[in-house]
């Protein structure tokens, strides 16, 4: 099975929009960490947010926002207010463990943004 | 700055022949990994490693090698018995186990 589940191969929305990437996860481990990945064409990873299993509150860095649902085991990226050089591959990854026991990232299969004039 | 480097940025390699990607890192990471892309994939983890002289096989080990002598370098040679080397090739270290990844910008390998 699948451990991140990125159900939108492709988005579209207008600058200035907001848009909501879809992440599902599947994890029997209580403690685990999300996070969310851009890359644009040049190939380069950049860390967006990231959430914690444990985090009271929903992660925000400017104009992302992480919308974390535990018992639905979901963790969308909402960008608000899309920028054109927000188009990029957006890439969805989960780590496992407690403390020190996993180091491992595994990653979903992405979606492709793609904000339009 | 601070900040991981891969070279080359494009390899080819031949039928047999064995070739090594560069990775290295001058933000005093502990843990460092390398991943493969393929088209319209993800990430998919090859090798990692915690420390220095210590490194564990990713789901996809198989055909690969690596080294972990000093903290700052993390080189990975693609053998000749990985049969479908083509890929995009991308180092990246943390700080630690439940930090971020740092990456690289990246290796494209393709076959001759």
């Amino acid at each position: 099975a699948q451990k991140i589940t990125q159900t939108q191969p492709g988005m579209f929305v207008q600058e200035k929009e907001a848009v909501t990437l879809d992440c599902t996860y599947d994890t029997s481990d209580p403690s685990y960490g999300l996070f969310w990945y851009k890359q644009p064409s040049s190939g380069e990873m950049i860390f967006l947010i990231y959430q914690g299993s444990y985090d009271q509150q929903n992660a925000t860095e400017g104009r992302y926002s992480l919308n974390f649902q535990k018992a639905r085991k979901s963790a969308n990226l909402v960008i608000s207010a899309s920028q054109l050089g927000d188009s990029a591959m957006y890439f969805c990854a989960m780590r496992e463990g407690s403390r020190g026991s996993n180091y491992k990232l595994t990653f979903g299969k992405g979606t492709l943004l793609t904000v339009n004039p | 700055d601070g900040g991981i480097t891969q070279s080359p940025k494009y390899l080819f390699r031949k039928e047999g022949q064995n070739v090594t990607l560069s990775c290295e890192q001058n933000l005093n990471h502990d843990a460092m990994y390398w991943y493969r892309q393929d088209p319209g994939q993800g990430l998919r983890l090859i090798y990692y490693s915690q420390i220095v002289n210590d490194f564990q096989k990713g789901d996809i080990a198989e055909g690969y090698s690596v080294s972990r002598e000093k903290k700052e370098s993390f080189p990975l040679t693609v053998t000749s018995a990985q049969k479908n080397p083509t890929a995009f090739y991308l180092c990246a270290s943390s700080r630690g186990w439940r930090e971020k990844l740092f990456f690289g910008s990246g290796t494209q390998l393709s076959v001759l």
